[in-house]
């Protein structure tokens, strides 16, 4: 059973280009959330997307948005790149709620990130 | 803003008991305390969480004090695998929310 999975596993980008990062949620999962991660910090919540929806945002510009596709896999733009926007973007995959099985509530699964480099 | 309190970082010995400490002081009578674990170039990875009873698994055991204002996770035998950032969170459980995670206490296993 794969984990949750993403690409690319690094990437370099000027300033004022745009990305796209994408995930792949652990089989069973259809919730979505991405967290960005600066060097020597701790993820830091951007978005949760559930039924190919925008469910929670945390405090981050529109230049980030985000898209989920019927198969429940998930996307990252992030548009006009910053300097700082240099970090790792980590996926994390959940199942549904009502799945009766005894997880640790909601449990998130992470994958092993993109580190994005913007110059 | 996270809202927990944790000690930077802790050394332990190889094979000793790993006790790590986090404060929690404004939690709520509806948020659990979860920790997760990062590897250096990993994701985080899910340990435990605990209401207010004391909880065990493969991993670690949680011990939350009885006024649920702060917390220990307990590694029994610490492996050099073990050496990693760990976070404390506190989180409400319904629906899927959000983690907030704050500095963490980097862990050092040393030999």
């Amino acid at each position: 059973d794969a984990g949750v999975t993403q690409s690319p596993t690094h990437l370099i980008k000027t300033r004022g280009q745009q990305v796209t990062l994408r995930c792949s949620p652990k089989s069973g999962h259809d919730t979505v959330s991405w967290y960005q991660q600066a060097l020597g910090q701790g993820p830091q919540f951007i978005f949760q997307y559930y039924e190919e929806e925008e469910r929670q945002r945390g405090n981050f510009p529109d230049r980030f948005s985000g898209h989920q596709f019927p198969n429940y896999s998930s996307e990252l733009n992030v548009n006009a790149l910053l300097l700082g926007d240099s970090a790792l973007y980590l996926c994390a995959s959940s199942p549904p709620s009502t799945s009766g099985r005894s997880l640790a509530h909601n449990e998130q699964f992470f994958g092993p990130g993109t580190r994005l480099t913007v110059l | 803003d996270a809202k927990t309190t944790q000690p930077p970082s802790m050394d332990c010995a190889e094979g000793r008991a790993a006790n790590l400490p986090c404060n929690h002081s404004t939690i709520s009578g509806n948020e659990y305390v979860y920790w997760y674990r990062q590897i250096h170039s990993q994701g985080p990875q899910y340990i435990i969480h605990g209401l207010k009873n004391n909880e065990t698994n493969e991993m670690a055991s949680l011990i939350i004090t009885e006024d649920r204002k702060s917390s220990t996770l307990i590694l029994p035998h610490a492996t050099l695998r073990d050496t990693a950032v760990y976070y404390c969170i506190v989180r409400v459980t319904f629906g899927n929310e959000k983690l907030t995670f704050g500095t963490g206490t980097r862990l050092t296993i040393i030999p």
